[in-house]
């Protein structure tokens, strides 16, 4: 499974963009890259994932870079209930598991 | 709604004691996983069923642990002999495999071994 890196904390204001950063260098071509953020005393939950093209959900947009080293997560009005732990993953369709790291803390302010 | 359920939502125990927890995973997804999550940690893969078999098991699955899926439905992880160190948060996914892997994980169920 690639490796995904991920800042340790973020914030944004109420109503704007929140930009989630992951960096998966060491993805491979059949490996997508999931999304999903978890919220306290919660189970994760899906947000969104791509291989290649941005993608584009009710929830959020992903947006992968050319060479797939790194990708974007956009919650485009951030709310208060955003505020969470945004996990990044890279797996492929065979892969049985997801590899979780730390994740980012998304803190969203008034 | 009838996503994953996890049950019990919450078990305290003493060490060395025997704990199950059960799983019912969303009714028409054949993949069943389960992880564990410490404080401040994302969650650690633990094993996954794909119908009944089980597929796939991290080494962090020690002999202590075990897990079934007897009729591809829901599922039982057990914990022989508690340790101190097993206390966490232990979560359910299910997925449809075939295609992309959207794993929906349940609320979990938090152990504390004293």
């Amino acid at each position: 499974d690639a490796k995904t890196t991920q800042p340790p904390s973020m914030d944004c204001a109420e109503g704007r963009a929140a930009n989630l950063p992951c960096n998966h260098s060491t993805i491979s071509g059949n490996e997508y890259v999931y999304w999903y953020r978890q919220i306290h005393s919660q189970g994760p939950q899906y947000i969104i994932h791509g291989l290649k093209n941005n993608e584009t959900n009710e929830m959020a947009s992903l947006i992968i870079t050319e060479d797939r080293k790194s990708s974007t997560l956009i919650l485009p009005h951030a709310t208060l209930r955003d505020t969470a732990v945004y996990y990044c993953t890279a797996g492929g369709t065979s892969y049985g598991k997801l590899t979780f790291g730390q994740g980012t803390i998304l803190t969203v302010h008034p | 709604d009838t996503g994953v359920s996890q049950n019990p939502r919450h078990k305290i125990t003493k060490r060395g004691q025997n704990v199950t927890f059960r799983c019912d995973p969303i009714s028409e997804h054949n993949r069943l996983y389960w992880y564990r999550q410490t404080l401040g940690q994302g969650p650690e893969f633990l094993t996954y069923f794909q119908n009944e078999a089980q597929l796939e098991k991290s080494r962090l699955l020690s002999d202590r642990f075990s897990a079934e899926r007897p009729k591809g439905s829901f599922s039982t992880l057990e914990i022989q002999r508690t340790e101190q160190g097993d206390s966490a948060m232990y979560l359910c996914a299910s997925s449809f495999g075939g295609g992309v892997l959207e794993q929906y994980f349940g609320p979990g169920t938090r152990l504390t071994v004293t």
